[in-house]
């Protein structure tokens, strides 16, 4: 299994919006909705803010949406606040195995 | 609600093996139907899936791994436990333990998602060296 591919980075003014993609193959991402999104703040765990593509667990932001596209995934992320800097790994579930993206770092500008 | 929290050596030589545990509290390891997971993330790089121990005792592993590991369950203590052995510098790492809520199915069984994992430990530092 490869990783997914994601952008080293991206970054955007407080109140924009951005968007970081995802990109497997259609034997993972573009196979099925298992696509997950992590946020990753500095020293601290992964915290799950999107699953099955676009659906967010309870307690996460409404400006944290999902899509998918073929074989490649994206993370919305709108109205940034500075809270939002983080690094953001996308994950895919295919075949009993996990696979992650490599991560982009978010700077909010 | 569930906590999970890793213990273990932060120090192991090379070619020896590394051993960790996984603790849960606030919940039941057996309540099923979760994939305990273990992830791991090299200095200053991505996340790294190093496998999972299902409520029914099976396990999958990450195929670069999977020589390597070993993941197992001890209900009674209400614990899981990865083993990594012949380690080497490539395997210092901070390790998470991590609860997989896994795929749903509809009311016809068939599979429509993933759940993700949803519970992390902290994290706990491995260092591989002599």
């Amino acid at each position: 299994q490869s990783a997914l591919t994601q952008p080293a980075s991206v970054s955007g003014s407080p109140g924009q919006s951005i968007t970081i993609s995802c990109t497997g193959t259609s034997s993972d991402v573009g196979a099925y909705n298992y696509v997950s999104w992590y946020q990753q703040h500095p020293g601290k765990a992964p915290k799950l803010m999107i699953f099955d593509v676009s659906n967010r667990p309870s307690g996460v932001s409404n400006r944290f949406s999902g899509s998918k596209s073929g074989n490649t995934a994206s993370l919305t992320i709108s109205g940034l606040q500075a809270e939002d800097e983080a690094v953001y790994y996308c994950s895919s579930y295919t075949s009993s195995v996990v696979v992650f993206g490599g991560g982009t770092k978010l700077t909010v500008l | 609600q569930v906590q999970l929290q890793e213990s273990g050596p932060g120090l192991v030589k090379p070619s020896q093996t590394l051993s960790l545990t996984c603790t849960v509290s606030g919940g039941s390891i057996s309540s099923g139907g979760y994939y305990w997971s273990w992830i791991r993330q090299h200095p200053g790089k991505g996340l790294e899936w190093i496998g999972y121990i299902y409520d029914s005792g099976s396990t999958h592993y990450n195929p670069s791994l999977k020589s390597r590991v070993t993941i197992s369950v001890d209900t009674s203590k209400n614990q899981f436990s990865l083993k990594l052995n012949s380690v080497t510098a490539a395997d210092t790492a901070v390790y998470y333990c991590a609860r997989d809520k896994g795929v749903h199915y509809d009311f016809w069984s068939d599979p429509i998602g993933y759940y993700g994992m949803d519970v992390w430990g902290q994290g706990t530092t491995v260092t591989v060296s002599s």
